[in-house]
């Protein structure tokens, strides 16, 4: 079985400060993961997913992830956050590279 | 990467009536379309997942006859609430899968949702 834990359900930035977006997931194989963002009104966009290869996960617009097995832990990193970022963000883990399984959400909040 | 559209946007309805909602590929060929529901400050659910030319197959708890899942071609799938009544209020996301030989393949695009407002 598959399941996905987002540890906050809100964060709150400044501008131009590093974000950070916690992930812990559960799963019974080798997983694929995924981080999707999904603004007001808008479909989910996916910023970047882990299928086995580099631990390391580079996206769009500056984000990225760490896939650290031993802590079951892919969270979501940026750099310096941008007022465009305020979203809500989503961490998804595959087990079959098929069926999604959803986080609760983290809603992004980016103040100036 | 590849567009979902869905129809319409948002909708109101009373009680007891049904409604059709459309998801589309509007520049590749999904062989397989995901319905999921998402309730306000929650996840998305898993509804049921249909591919082209076949009968959806639904996830447990989510009642076929009342969620009827069309995927009549590679670009539509359509989901028909029926009888819809308050509780079925919800926004509903349509995702489509290419199935073609390149980059994106396997990978999942959504649609923006439909949200459905019951009366």
């Amino acid at each position: 079985a598959q399941s996905v834990t987002q540890l906050d359900s809100h964060v709150s930035v400044s501008e131009g400060t590093p974000v950070l977006l916690r992930c812990n997931y559960s799963s019974s194989y080798s997983p694929s993961l995924f981080w999707y963002v999904q603004h007001p009104n808008k479909g989910l966009q996916l910023l970047l997913k882990y299928t086995s290869a580099a631990t390391l996960v580079k996206g769009i617009n500056g984000f990225e992830a760490e896939f650290k097995k031993s802590e079951t832990s892919f969270h979501l990193t940026k750099p310096s956050a941008h007022m465009s970022d305020a979203a809500e963000y989503f961490c998804v883990v595959s087990d079959d590279g098929s069926t999604l399984t959803f986080g609760k959400g983290t809603m992004l909040l980016v103040s100036p | 990467g590849a567009v979902v559209s869905q129809h319409p946007s948002w909708v109101i309805c009373k009680s007891g009536t049904s409604v059709k909602i459309e998801c589309r590929s509007l520049d590749f060929q999904a062989t397989t379309m995901f319905w999921y529901r998402q309730f306000p400050k929650q996840s998305l659910m898993l509804m049921a997942t249909s591919n082209e030319g076949s009968k959806a197959t639904y996830e447990q708890g989510v009642e076929k006859d009342k969620f009827l899942i069309n995927h009549a071609s590679l670009t539509l799938s359509t989901l028909t609430v029926t009888s819809a009544h308050p509780e079925d209020s919800s926004f509903y996301i349509c995702s489509a899968r290419d199935g073609g030989q390149h980059l994106f393949r396997n990978e999942q695009f959504f649609g923006p949702g439909t949200r459905l407002t019951v009366l």
